[in-house]
């Protein structure tokens, strides 16, 4: 079946620091690919997304690109800050007439220090 | 535009105790969604709902009913909680193919 699989976490960083987490995926067919971001105690909100396969998506200095080839959409940020400590989603969508259901990783905690 | 509210934020239950939560979107949106979050283990889809008057199962739908009230609201009911379904529950809703937004959680605890 459908699935997606993230690097075990947390994840600490010292400020400045590059960051990337890792996402593989299992489907059948093009599924679109999505990082959320859950701040502390709150939902989650949409980061970036890409609907097919050499797509990059960015969004605040994330970004991730879809790669069919190795079935992974990676999460990458060039120098991390404070506030990007967070927990980290990365999910698709899969099934024909787009129901939107989403299949998610298991989450990766960020922790960024100063 | 308050985009998606739940209520409540938190809630303690005795086991075999029974509560509905509610979640209510303002965007216009067709399909709305339950999941609950659990420790190392992500969202996990418990209902869905494409459009108004239809609903579906989804990974973990066991112990929970659902009613899409109108197009607006989306309500989970526990007929009898029990300590399993201790998480964190979520709701969300879909503008555009594939993009969702989600609620603030309500927390519940069953002792």
């Amino acid at each position: 079946g459908n699935s997606v699989t993230q690097m075990e976490g947390p994840v600490t960083l010292s400020e400045e620091a590059f960051l990337t987490i890792n996402c593989t995926y299992t489907a059948t067919g093009y599924p679109s690919l999505f990082w959320y971001v859950q701040y502390p105690g709150e939902g989650l909100q949409l980061l970036l997304k890409a609907t097919k396969a050499d797509d990059k998506g960015s969004n605040k200095g994330f970004e991730a690109t879809y790669r069919k080839e190795t079935t992974s959409f990676h999460l990458e940020k060039g120098s991390v800050q404070v506030s990007d400590s967070a927990v980290y989603f990365c999910a698709l969508t899969h099934g024909s007439g787009n129901t939107g259901k989403l299949i998610f990783g298991q989450g990766t905690t960020l922790q960024v220090k100063p | 535009n308050a985009g998606v509210t739940q209520t409540p934020k938190f809630q303690v239950l005795k086991t075999g105790q029974s509560m509905t939560l509610q979640c209510a979107q303002d965007m216009n949106h067709n399909s709305m969604y339950w999941y609950r979050q659990d420790p190392g283990m992500g969202l996990r889809l418990i209902y869905y709902s494409a459009s108004e008057g239809t609903t579906d199962k989804g990974e973990v739908p066991n112990g929970y009913n659902v009613s899409r009230l109108n197009k607006r609201e989306f309500s989970l009911r526990l007929e009898s909680a029990a300590p399993s379904q201790t998480s964190v529950y979520f709701c969300a809703s879909i503008r555009e193919k594939d993009t969702q937004y989600f609620g603030p959680g309500t927390r519940l605890t069953v002792l």
